[in-house]
């Protein structure tokens, strides 16, 4: 069965560092694809990156990268030079069958000033 | 362009009251989600729509929640008796599915609240 795994629950880092927060998963498919979302006090949830099962290199979006290891089945989100507004939830998730997501428990990642 | 919409931001009603929530997906995605999200049980879905037809209702709780689409435009969640344990944040997202990077984009959520 596919299945995310975030081993995290909270993390604490101090400003301007960078934060590597870890997922990882397990399917059977071939092809797939990867996701992260952000989810802030506020409570919306906001796509982040994604990283398709085929793409040789790494996603990256501004701060964002996707550090995607297919050997070990993992998809671990890096956030370069933390800042006070990076503090949320994140979610990491995964494609599973009619398009639905799979998605893990979520990492609550506090920015220390 | 407009994200997802959802209606109401916040709903407080008391126990056996119906309670109606309503979203609104991004123009030309063809796809739907209804989650909720609680503390203790994380994000979960209860149902999907695709082409405004219920493909997987398989996360729908009970018989109390029924969900429609009557068009590409709108759906609705309804509970209806409501009870206080489906106090929860009910987030729409929609996708256009058929294409492979389907990231699903949310609506702010209602937080529901049953007295």
């Amino acid at each position: 069965a596919q299945k995310i795994t975030q081993t995290q629950p909270g993390m604490f880092v101090q400003e301007k560092e960078a934060v590597t927060l870890d997922c990882t998963y397990d399917t059977s498919d071939q092809s797939y694809g990867l996701f992260w979302y952000k989810q802030p006090s506020s409570g919306e949830m906001i796509f982040l990156i994604y990283q398709g099962s085929y793409d040789e290199q790494n996603a990256t979006e501004g701060r964002y990268s996707l550090n995607f290891q297919k050997a070990r089945k993992s998809a671990n989100l890096v956030i370069s030079a933390s800042q006070l507004g990076d503090s949320a939830m994140y979610f990491c998730a995964m494609t599973a069958s009619n398009y639905q997501l799979i998605w893990g428990a979520g990492t609550k990642l506090i920015i220390k000033p | 362009d407009a994200g997802v919409i959802q209606s109401p931001r916040h709903e407080v009603t008391e126990m056996g009251q119906e309670v109606t929530l309503r979203c609104k997906p991004i123009s030309g995605h063809n796809s739907l989600f209804w989650y909720r999200q609680t503390m203790m049980r994380g994000l979960e879905l209860l149902i999907y729509f695709n082409n405004n037809v219920p493909i997987d209702d398989s996360g729908m709780p009970e018989d109390r929640f029924s969900a429609k689409m009557p068009n590409a435009s709108f759906s609705t969640l309804k509970i209806q008796p409501s009870e206080p344990r489906d106090s929860a944040v009910y987030f729409c997202a929609s996708t256009l599915a058929g294409v492979f990077s389907y990231e699903q984009y949310f609506g702010p959520g209602t937080r529901l609240t049953v007295t």
